[in-house]
């Protein structure tokens, strides 16, 4: 059973910190890790892909992916209080994808 | 460029009854994916297809069901409802060379009395 793990949190970070969410993963053919965004209510909102071992950043967001260790990391400079939501980690495996149970986040202005 | 759509956007119905939840995917877009997500947990994964398959199948009874039709938007039935199928159900289509990456669709949150 492939399996994608998050802390379920809340994670409680300051307004203007950087906030720190990781995700560890089994399969180790695994090629495409996603990040998503989901406010309470809504639906998920893709913010970041990354396929490639190292950084990726896209304004305020960055991921990390380490597939030797099997673990993927999103960072977010600056939190705003509007980042505020679960972020849900996504793992490729056989041409679907496996989900985080997500993560927590707060921001506290 | 329209996102991916789904009806209605609220269901409620009473035990035993059925529900047909619809999704029209992203224009371009061949696969589509039915979630389920109950409250306060996380997603699980229903059901895949593309071009008019059931590609996979998540881990439900068979009383989820579904189609694909040739406009590749997608239809979702549920027979025999219980108590424990509320949650809102997610619809998510993606281009067929790239269908790790999916997108949302608003969701149907549907309510079982």
């Amino acid at each position: 059973q492939k399996e994608v793990e998050q802390n379920s949190g809340p994670l409680s970070v300051p307004e203007g910190a950087i906030a720190s969410l990781n995700c560890t993963y089994s399969d180790r053919g695994s090629q495409s890790f996603f990040w998503y965004r989901q406010y309470s209510g809504k639906s998920p909102e893709l913010i970041m892909s990354i396929y490639s071992n190292g950084d990726k950043e896209d304004g305020r967001f960055t991921a990390q992916l380490n597939k030797a260790s099997q673990y993927v990391s999103l960072l977010i400079r600056d939190s705003q209080p509007s980042d505020s939501a679960t972020y849900l980690c996504a793992v490729d495996s056989n041409y679907q994808l496996i989900w985080g149970a997500g993560t927590k986040l707060i921001i506290k202005p | 460029e329209a996102g991916v759509t789904q009806s209605p956007t609220h269901l409620i119905k009473t035990r035993g009854q059925q529900a047909t939840l619809r999704c029209s995917p992203i224009s371009g877009h061949t696969s589509v994916y039915w979630y389920q997500q109950a409250l306060g947990l996380g997603l699980q994964f229903l059901l895949w297809y593309d071009e008019g398959e059931e590609r996979n199948r998540g881990n439900f009874p068979p009383r989820f069901s579904g189609r694909q039709f040739p406009n590749y938007s997608s239809e979702l039935n549920v027979n025999a409802l219980e108590l424990e199928d509320s949650a809102l159900y997610l619809c998510a289509s993606s281009l067929r060379e790239s269908q790790e990456t999916q997108y949302f669709g608003p969701g149907t949150r549907l309510l079982v009395l």
